[in-house]
């Protein structure tokens, strides 16, 4: 299984609200990342977790947190978003946090719209 | 920072070779050079990588400057299927990051 799964598919809400993004992947990866992209650009790294632990932040607000609860899966949590945060949110994981080689395996993204 | 320099677009005739260009002039000794692939609607995907040499694999190959402040995906018969976004990307490993350039919109008519 070469798969990373992430859900929901799209996402619509409003800047008052709370919700969450869910990426899974069982291929024992042991370093999973949260990127964002708007139209048109390369994805954008936001955070990387290796070992289950937080090893990257790239200066991301405070109103995204992330979350990972086991090896197999990372939770973004969202609250108090802006508009400008309606985007494609894209999860990966590789098999371990840094080495020569790297491959990252992608999810298809959570399109979220922020009203 | 790491950045890379790629054409917006480029176009090509299905079935024949596609070499796309990418300048990554500041590249430090450490940085592995990858390329991925963005599909409509998909996650971006791997396609090759390299450090210093020339690459080969069943997708592509990888040609490599020798001052490496270059390199050149070449897709070897390019059918409708490889109508995507490519990326070329340097990997800092021991910082585990991948600075993405901005991508070339690769357009194959039939």
């Amino acid at each position: 299984d070469t798969e990373v799964t992430q859900t929901p598919k799209h996402l619509v809400m409003g800047m008052t609200n709370k919700k969450s993004l869910k990426c899974e992947q069982h291929m024992g990866h042991r370093a999973m990342y949260w990127y964002k992209q708007k139209a048109k650009k390369p994805p954008e790294l936001m955070f990387v977790y290796s070992y289950e632990k937080l090893s990257i932040n790239e200066s991301v607000p405070s109103r995204f947190s992330p979350e990972c609860p086991n090896s197999s899966l990372l939770n973004l949590h969202l609250h108090a978003l802006q508009p400008e945060d309606s985007a494609l949110y894209l999860c990966a994981s590789s098999q371990s946090g840094g080495g020569s080689y790297n491959e990252q395996f992608f999810g298809p993204g959570t399109r979220l719209t922020v009203l | 920072d790491a950045k890379t320099t790629q054409p917006n677009s480029m176009e090509s005739n299905e079935e024949e070779p596609v070499h796309l260009p990418c300048n990554h002039s500041t590249i430090s000794g450490t940085d592995y050079i990858h390329w991925y692939r963005q599909l409509p609607s998909q996650g971006p995907e791997y396609v090759i990588h390299g450090l210093t040499s020339n690459v080969n694999n069943r997708m592509a190959s990888l040609a490599i400057a020798e001052d490496r402040k270059s390199s050149t995906l070449i897709l070897h018969r390019a059918t409708l299927r490889d109508a995507a976004v490519y990326y070329c990307i340097l990997y800092r490993y021991n910082f585990n990051k991948f600075y993405f350039g901005s991508g070339t919109k690769l357009n194959v008519k039939p």
